[in-house]
């Protein structure tokens, strides 16, 4: 079945720590964003790609950095920078403008 | 800058019955896209509905329609029917136009519940 799957389900962080999350499709998008949301909230944009080896900056990008090597995989890492990183992390993909359809997220809790 | 208000922060439905979610949006583009996610228990964002702009028609998706009122900016989701499963959070969402990444601009939400 084609779709996004996001890993781990939950993960853990540890003061000073980098980590990162895993985003994967098999919908042959070429756009994929990654958004943050807090309790309550709607989701906020971190960084999005359009292509291949490009990405830019979302509207909450400090303490994240992302990679997009490959068509189907948009990884996001939690960097030490980013001082409040609990939160539920969603990832999604389109086809350029058209519907985003996303993933199941990730619960990033801090120790 | 643009921006989506949901003012309803919960509802509640009885099973059966029609429900309407608001969302009032804010933009100086001609051209753009409104959607309307279902947000479950589980977290995923489920995609409901869209309607464009330029769209004549309001958008229908079996129980799902949107009474899209362009001159007004709002474009209210209407869930007919309501069933138990329903029971979510729903977002109301536009889209950015292509110099922005085509990103989605979300409102705060709204938590339906629907009572049996």
């Amino acid at each position: 079945d084609g779709g996004i799957t996001q890993s781990p389900k939950y993960l853990f962080r540890k003061e000073g720590q980098n980590v990162t999350l895993s985003c994967e499709q098999n919908l042959n998008h070429d756009a994929m964003y990654w958004y943050r949301q807090d309790p309550g909230q709607g989701l906020r944009l971190i960084y999005y790609s359009q292509i291949v080896n490009d990405f830019q900056k979302g509207d909450i990008a400090e303490g994240y950095s992302v990679s997009r090597e490959k068509k189907e995989s948009f990884p996001l890492t939690v960097t030490s920078a980013q001082k409040n990183p609990t939160a539920f992390y969603l990832c999604a993909s389109s086809i350029g403008g058209a519907t985003q359809y996303f993933g199941p997220g990730t619960r990033l809790l801090v120790l | 800058a643009q921006k989506i208000t949901q003012t309803q922060p919960g509802m509640f439905v009885q099973e059966k019955e029609a429900v309407t979610l608001d969302c009032t949006y804010d933009t100086s583009d001609q051209s753009y896209g409104l959607f309307w996610y279902k947000q479950p228990s589980s977290g995923e964002m489920i995609f409901l509905i869209y309607q464009g702009s330029y769209d004549e028609q309001n958008a229908t998706e079996g129980r799902y329609s949107l009474n899209f009122q362009k001159a007004r900016k709002s474009a209210n989701l209407v869930i007919s029917a309501s069933q138990l499963g329903d029971s979510a959070m729903y977002f109301c969402a536009m889209r950015e136009g292509a110099e922005y990444g085509n990103k989605l601009v979300f409102g705060a939400g709204t938590i339906l519940r629907v009572k049996s």
